[in-house]
């Protein structure tokens, strides 16, 4: 149990292009998403918390005009990279936490990540 | 706030061998922690997490993580090192009035054969 996909896995765009990430919960209720950067051989960087139905939560220095995200419902967030450019290229991460009744959900599910190569 | 701090960005091991990769965190709460690994190319997976059950936590593929409020550390451990536990390990810890979690800054375990 507890999947969580993204698609696409890897997507090429030309710069000035907006590109759409999927990041899907399988098999569970997320109330809230994040969505993670991440550099060759660097740890991962919260870019932002997505809770559903509600705007999402940026970290500091994350232009949310650039990075948009949508909550629409339980299983699925939508990170969109708009007006790509060259120094947007990374390895994009989503995870979920899943609700539990009675208590804080304490476990993050991550999705297999999308690579993305702004040319 | 929370945070954590793994020693070691490398760390090589002869199969066979013991694996210790460590973590200290630092939390104002009781925190969750947690141990994911990650291959290349791919998202992480949760090899185990401690949440204030028992101290000494099991996980997949023959880990095990003990918690130490004294030291404030985390370790993961595996007595003996395959092939295939070869890939980079992350620390995570995640206070319980919320779900964001933070990470260090990653462990590469290669294994020698």
């Amino acid at each position: 149990g507890a999947v969580v996909s993204q698609h696409p896995s890897w997507v090429i765009c030309k710069s000035g292009t907006s590109v759409k990430i999927e990041c899907r919960s399988l098999d569970f209720q997320a109330t809230t998403m994040f969505w993670y950067r991440q550099f060759p051989k660097q740890s991962l960087m919260l870019m932002a918390t997505s809770n559903e139905g509600s705007k999402a939560t940026y970290e500091q220095g994350v232009e949310k005009d650039k990075f948009l995200i949508n909550h629409a419902s339980l299983t699925l967030s939508t990170l969109t990279v708009t007006s790509a450019h060259p120094e947007d290229s990374s390895f994009y991460i989503c995870s979920a936490s899943e609700i539990r009744a009675g208590g804080p959900a304490d476990t993050q599910y991550f999705g297999p990540g999308t690579r993305l190569t702004v040319l | 706030a929370q945070s954590v701090t793994q020693l070691g960005s490398h760390v090589s091991v002869s199969e066979g061998a013991l694996v210790l990769l460590r973590c200290n965190y630092s939390s104002s709460v009781p925190p969750y922690l947690f141990w994911y690994v990650q291959y290349p190319n791919q998202g992480l997976q949760l090899l185990l997490k401690y949440t204030s059950a028992a101290t000494l936590v099991k996980g997949i593929n023959g880990f095990e993580a003990e918690f130490k409020k004294s030291e404030t550390s985390f370790h993961l451990t595996k007595p003996s090192a395959h092939m295939s536990d070869a890939a980079e390990y992350f620390c995570a810890v995640s206070g319980r009035t919320g779900n964001q979690f933070y990470f260090g800054t990653g462990t590469s375990l290669t294994v020698i054969p």
